[in-house]
């Protein structure tokens, strides 16, 4: 079955940088398209970034656009989020899931990213 | 930006009763490109519905999905204990992609 795993998380300082991973497994990863979705603490939920099935067309949430960056590795089955830039309101639990054409389908269990000085 | 509109903020309700969730668009969501997700504390959201009324897999059918253009309707027909949780309707037919903030539907 479909599963994805997050890493990568932690404490960082505002203007700082991370780098979050999501190890794909139980599905064709080179022909679907990826999400990063973000909740933070006590709120709904944001989000993020798609890159779509042929790895080349990727969306932005406006508030990090020009500051994070989707990427794949399909050799690796791994989706990543490079994350520049960090500013406190950038502290949630962030999600990567999996997109049947846009539409998001199975989800991880997230992995916490907290900004502060 | 298409923002969706949950109403209520919060649902109380008894085990058995009904409940009806609403959610509406800033504009027409196109090809009723609209998602529900179901959300426990310290759990990832879980998808019930898409294209408006189709439900995933899985999915008991006491869940029901309805709506178009702007205004969507989730229907919970009669509450189960583990129905208690957050919802969250999702529009995904254009970036960026949108969610609404959300009703609780709490034990009365």
């Amino acid at each position: 079955q479909v599963q994805l795993v997050e890493s990568g998380g932690g404490v960082v300082r505002p203007g700082g940088s991370l780098r979050l991973s999501c190890a794909a497994s139980g599905f064709t990863f080179s022909s679907s398209g990826l999400h990063w979705v973000r909740q933070a603490p006590g709120k709904g939920l944001e989000w993020v970034a798609l890159i779509r099935f042929d790895g080349i067309n990727k969306f932005y949430a406006d508030s990090v656009k020009g500051r994070f960056a989707i990427s794949r590795d399909i050799s690796k089955n791994t989706l990543y989020l490079q994350m520049d830039s960090l500013r406190t309101e950038d502290t949630a639990l962030y999600y990567c899931a999996k997109s049947s054409g846009w539409l998001i389908g199975h989800w991880g269990q997230g992995i916490l990213v907290t900004v502060s000085s | 930006e298409i923002v969706l509109t949950q109403s209520p903020g919060t649902l109380s309700l008894s085990p058995g009763e009904r409940a009806t969730l609403s959610c509406r668009a800033s504009q027409s969501v196109g090809n009723n490109y609209l998602a529900w997700f179901q959300q426990k504390p310290g759990q990832a959201p879980r998808l019930l519905i898409y294209d408006a009324s189709s439900r995933a897999t899985g999915i008991p059918d006491r869940f029901s999905g309805s709506g178009s253009g702007t205004d969507f309707t989730l229907t919970i027909s009669r509450l189960e204990p583990e129905d208690f949780a957050v919802y969250y309707c999702h529009q995904y037919v254009t970036s960026p992609l949108t969610f609404g903030g959300g009703t609780k539907v709490e034990i009365k």
